[in-house]
């Protein structure tokens, strides 16, 4: 028990459809992450919020839009995906934005068919 | 920009053997991790290195960090299959972690 728990934990969808992902953290954390890990790639930072406020976007496209309702949730919802994007979605949280280290959950495998 | 560069990428030793992974980084930072990530699973912390000369062991993994370098190690020592995953390194700029991008460790018997 990682202590952030994501689902699905996989999701194949089609170019056209709308999906979200979901994140929730037990841990009592501020700060909240969405990251992308393609395969032969480093970790690619999407989205940072901190007290339910976005404070990064890392030039993600429009396709992907978070959503922070509290403290403990993260959304990130999706809508006509490429191919490209099939990737592991991986969301973690800190104490603080600026405190680390950061917690992940198992992360969700989307498949873009 | 901060760069993060790991190598080997691909590491496969056998069990009893020592090992070294470097991670090398261009810019000024004060905070360096290092974390594991088993097949189909999270990512998970071992080790926070915050200041020049630190050192840190658990197990038969050590890692240090040279700041004047931009350079952290991570040393296996007599390896066992329990160890195979991949590593990752990760450093701080301002509020932004970047990570390597991996070192692939395969400990054959």
């Amino acid at each position: 028990e990682t202590g952030v728990t994501q689902t699905p934990r996989h999701l194949v969808m089609g170019m056209t459809n709308k999906k979200s992902l979901k994140c929730e953290q037990h841990l009592g954390h501020n700060a909240m992450y969405w990251y992308k890990q393609s395969a032969k790639k480093p970790l690619e930072l999407m989205f940072v919020y901190n007290f339910k406020e976005q404070t990064e976007n890392n030039s993600v496209p429009s396709r992907f839009s978070p959503e922070c309702p509290n403290s403990s949730h993260l959304f990130l919802h999706l809508h006509t995906l490429q191919p490209e994007d099939s990737a592991l979605y991986l969301c973690a949280s800190s104490q603080d934005w600026q405190l680390q280290p950061q917690h992940f959950g198992d992360g969700t495998r989307l498949s873009i068919l | 920009e901060l760069k993060v560069e790991q190598n080997p990428l691909f590491l496969s030793m056998q069990e009893g053997k020592n090992y070294t992974i470097y991670c090398n980084y261009s810019t000024t930072s004060d905070r360096l991790y290092w974390y594991r990530q088993d097949p189909g699973k999270s990512l998970e912390s071992l080790f926070v290195l915050l200041s020049n000369g630190a050192v840190k062991q658990e197990g038969r993994l050590m890692a240090s960090l040279d700041t004047k370098a931009r350079l952290s190690t991570l040393h296996i020592t007599a390896a066992v299959h329990d160890l195979s995953a991949t590593y990752f390194c990760a450093v701080t700029s301002g509020s932004r972690l970047t990570f390597g991008e991996g070192t692939q460790l395969t400990v054959n018997p």
